[in-house]
């Protein structure tokens, strides 16, 4: 089983349709957890980081399950200008630190 | 421009040749991270400093591959006799030191994409 598991997609919905994707962890000594958005040819850029009691920004909603070992992301009133790939991190904290990305969500939004 | 700088952006090598990439973090962190991606994957961790201290290295990291930050400032990354299978873009990432608000944020470069031939 690999350590961060992501849906590849590609998510393909209409503009101001709401999406959501998941994102697995294994180590449940996994301490930090991040999305990250990357767009095509471009370098990934912070999108925002998961608190363990959830964190909203603007359109976004992020969300921890340390229960389940998943974090998600919730995009509402999708914009053509959300399509990208959305990576999501984890990084194991007091010890071994290693940033562990998944291979990315691709969405595409459509009008 | 106060952002991740790399250098060269691109680089087309010939198999068995040596190459050599430069990353120039911000210039407040201390913490410098390289890593590789392949089209269709994440970024690969591949080694972490912290100043001029390499504190993690990617067990997946053949031995051809090395990284030094000798002033705890740039870093550079070396891959010897390069095959086709190094071929991939090389991210560098730096992040402010413990403390200092997001300090697990990480800030990329743009990248220096590798092709060899």
């Amino acid at each position: 089983r690999k350590e961060v598991e992501q849906d590849p997609g590609p998510f393909n919905v209409p503009e101001g349709a709401t999406v959501a994707f998941n994102c697995t962890y294994s180590n449940s000594a996994s301490q930090s957890f991040f999305w990250y958005r990357q767009d095509c040819r471009k370098e990934p850029k912070l999108l925002m980081s998961v608190y363990s009691s959830g964190n909203e920004d603007g359109r976004f909603t992020a969300q921890l399950n340390r229960a389940s070992q998943y974090i998600s992301l919730l995009i509402r009133d999708s914009k053509l200008s959300d399509s990208a790939t959305y990576l999501c991190v984890v990084i194991l904290s007091g010890g071994s630190y290693i940033p562990t990305f998944g291979r990315g969500t691709s969405l595409i939004v459509h009008p | 421009d106060t952002g991740v700088s790399q250098n060269p952006r691109h680089k087309i090598t010939k198999r068995g040749q040596n190459v050599t990439f430069r990353c120039d973090p911000i210039s407040e962190h201390n913490r410098l991270y390289w890593y590789r991606q392949t089209l269709g994957q994440g970024p690969e961790f591949l080694t972490y400093f912290q100043n001029e201290a390499q504190l993690e290295k990617s067990r997946l990291l053949s031995d051809r591959f090395s990284a030094e930050r000798p002033k705890g400032s740039f870093s550079t990354l070396e891959i010897q006799r390069t095959e086709q299978g190094d071929s991939a873009m090389y991210l560098c990432a730096s992040s402010p030191p413990v403390g200092a608000g997001a300090t697990d944020t990480q800030y990329f470069g743009p990248g220096t994409r590798l092709t060899v031939l």
